[in-house]
């Protein structure tokens, strides 16, 4: 089956700084990558996500990028603010099947 | 509350009681999935339902029995649970299989005893 494997599990950055967080996928079948934003005592929610026949898709901060070959995709986020920090999670799709990495906590340093 | 809504939030049961969960959805899509989140592993996916239509699960216990009864509600059955089945249970729904653009619930907090 689907193996997602997301690092770094934690990351801390300044304000203002760039953070990026990468993972890998092992089935080339997969083809729908997103990425949630979990914080504490809340629900998961979307904040972007790509299709495995587009390369690279951006959302003001936020930007994710897909490279099928190498089988990673990674999300970046520019000028972090104090509310970015959550712990965000990867995960790839295919069919009827949905696996998630681990998890990477952001914690953004005023 | 709008979107996806799940009760109860918070559940306490013992290893021999049955209780339910229950997920409801207000966004008008047609899938709907249960997840469970422990502490230190990752989200994994339980059920899938696609236009009321269960996708089959191998890898979950009998212990847990979904049910979706109609497109906007999806209940989980739980009996005879394991203390290592403590964890938050989400609920999420999207418009159309393939996990595009899910909309989480608040999720319910289980603690079997």
């Amino acid at each position: 089956g689907e193996n997602v494997e997301q690092h770094p599990s934690t990351l801390s950055v300044q304000e203002g700084d760039s953070a990026v967080i990468k993972c890998t996928y092992s089935d080339s079948a997969s083809n729908y990558f997103p990425w949630y934003k979990q914080e504490l005592g809340k629900r998961p929610q979307l904040i972007i996500d790509i299709r495995s026949n587009v390369g690279e898709k951006k959302d003001q901060r936020i930007a994710v990028t897909l490279n099928k070959t190498a089988k990673h995709f990674s999300l970046h986020i520019t000028e972090t603010q104090p509310e970015d920090s959550a712990v965000y999670f990867c995960a790839a799709s295919k069919n009827n099947d949905m696996r998630f990495g681990a998890g990477t906590r952001l914690t953004v340093k005023p | 509350e709008t979107g996806v809504t799940q009760t109860p939030r918070h559940l306490v049961m013992g290893m021999t009681n049955k209780k339910s969960l229950k997920c409801e959805q207000h966004l008008g899509h047609n899938a709907m999935y249960w997840y469970k989140q422990s502490a230190k592993k990752p989200l994994e996916l339980m059920f899938v339902y696609s236009l009321e239509e269960r996708v089959e699960n191998n890898s979950v216990p009998s212990r847990f029995s979904p049910e979706c009864p109609n497109s906007s509600h999806l209940f989980l059955h739980l009996h005879t649970l394991q203390p290592e089945d403590s964890a938050l249970y989400l609920c999420a729904s999207s418009q159309g299989q393939g996990f595009l653009e899910q909309y989480f619930g608040p999720g319910t907090r289980l603690t079997v005893t």
